[in-house]
């Protein structure tokens, strides 16, 4: 079946430094790649997506290209903030005979220190 | 704030009884989905919902069972609870069900089985 693997945490960093978190899929057909980020207490919330090979998704600084030779959707940003500590799953959308349902990479818990 | 509310946020019960999770969709979607997260498992996919009638099941034990009703709201009904079934219960809905609409997903129900 269809899945996804996100590199392991956590991952710590200092504030302005450059982000990546590596994620990779398995998936028959074309599917639709997403980044969400859990807050600490709160719901998951859409980071970006990207629904076809070369496309880039974005929003708040953070970047991702969904690279169909790779089988890759690998998060980047530039300069962290203390505020981007969570948790970010990577995310694709399976579709199953008109539904859809999405499969998540285990996460990866993001600290960043001041 | 995605739109969608998950009611009650806690519930603390015991081994052997029955409970009802509940959520409303954001305004005009007419896609529900229930998802649980809890430490082993990760995220998983329970059961989606379109417009009142279910669309896909995923790791959806018998003990468990959903509905949407006229009025797009669902409930999750959870019985003969385990202590395995202490986990964060998620529903996210999205306009349509096509795998390139974003879910959006509401803060969780936390269940504790004692």
């Amino acid at each position: 079946g269809n899945s996804v693997t996100q590199m392991e945490g956590p991952v710590t960093l200092s504030e302005e430094a450059f982000l990546t978190i590596n994620c990779t899929y398995t998936a028959t057909g074309y599917p639709s790649l997403f980044w969400y980020v859990q807050y600490p207490g709160e719901g998951l919330q859409l980071l970006l997506k990207a629904t076809k090979a070369d496309d880039k998704g974005s929003n708040k600084g953070f970047e991702a290209t969904y690279r169909k030779e790779t089988t890759s959707f690998h998060l980047e940003k530039g300069s962290v903030q203390v505020s981007d500590s969570a948790v970010y799953f990577c995310a694709l959308s399976d579709a199953l005979q008109g539904a859809q349902k999405l499969v998540f990479g285990q996460g990866t818990r993001l600290t960043i220190n001041p | 704030d995605s739109g969608v509310t998950q009611t009650p946020k806690h519930l603390i019960t015991a081994t052997g009884q029955r409970v009802t999770l509940r959520c409303s969709p954001r305004s005009g979607d007419l896609s529900v989905y229930w998802y649980q997260q809890s430490l082993d498992q990760g995220l998983q996919f329970l059961i989606q919902y379109y417009n009142g009638e279910e669309r896909a099941k995923g790791n959806i034990l018998e003990r468990f069972s959903a509905q949407q009703f006229p009025d797009l709201h669902s409930e999750l009904n959870l019985s003969s609870l385990e202590l395995g079934d202490s986990a964060l219960y998620f529903c996210a809905s999205s306009v349509g069900g096509t795998s390139n609409q974003p879910q959006h997903f509401g803060d969780g129900t936390r269940l504790s089985i004692l």
